[in-house]
């Protein structure tokens, strides 16, 4: 069974924080790797992917992805409260389309 | 932008119906997703489609059928809606290949 692990939360970090969201998974050969953000009683919106080993900048979000470690983690710089939801990370499997996800972590933004 | 359109956003149905969940992509995604979500249990799969006519079995196909007849159209059945089924229902659509999922905005069920 391939697992994606997220610490559930909540993770609480004053406004204009970092905020850092980890991510492991158990199918070493995988090879896409997805960040997506849920607000309460909303649908998952994509906010990044990332493909090879090492960081993707974009905006105020950095992805990073460590494969001989098996972790991808998801920085959040000058946290602002309407970052506040839910983070699901997702992981295709090698030769799958199909995404394993996990089942999020919960992010509070205090101002 | 990717567009990914649920026909209704809330639903509520009585035991024993016979339900239909539309879903509809305009960007000529070949795959097409299924998923429930409840809380504490994460978004579990209930059925996906890589092509018109074809469809594989998701981790939870027990009560549900699925119809593609269209490549931008994919439709789940709750065959006898019962209240275990009650859950926020998305829809999702990707490209062929290891592309991120594109969600519609749900349709969140009540069976009474």
């Amino acid at each position: 069974q391939k697992e994606v692990e997220q610490n559930s939360g909540p993770l609480s970090v004053p406004e204009g924080a970092i905020a850092s969201l980890n991510c492991t998974y158990s199918d070493r050969g995988s090879q896409s790797f997805f960040w997506y953000r849920q607000y309460s009683g909303k649908s998952p919106e994509l906010i990044m992917s990332i493909y090879s080993n090492g960081d993707k900048e974009d905006g105020r979000f950095t992805a990073q992805l460590n494969k001989a470690s098996q972790y991808v983690s998801l920085l959040i710089r000058d946290s602002q409260p309407s970052d506040s939801a839910t983070y699901l990370c997702a992981v295709t499997p090698k030769g799958s389309y199909i995404p394993t996800f996990g089942r999020g972590t919960s992010l509070i933004v205090h101002p | 932008d990717v567009k990914v359109t649920q026909s209704s956003r809330y639903l509520v149905k009585r035991t024993g119906e016979k339900v239909f969940l539309e879903c509809v992509q305009d960007m000529d995604h070949e795959n097409m997703f299924w998923y429930r979500q409840d809380p504490g249990l994460g978004l579990r799969l209930i059925y996906f489609s890589y092509d018109v006519k074809m469809k594989e079995k998701g981790d939870i196909p027990e009560g549900y059928s699925v119809s593609r007849e269209k490549k931008e159209r994919f439709s789940l059945i709750l065959e006898s809606a019962s209240t275990n089924q009650t859950s926020m229902y998305l829809c999702a659509s990707s490209f062929a290949g290891e592309s991120p999922l594109h969600f519609g905005n749900g349709t969140r069920l009540t069976v009474t």
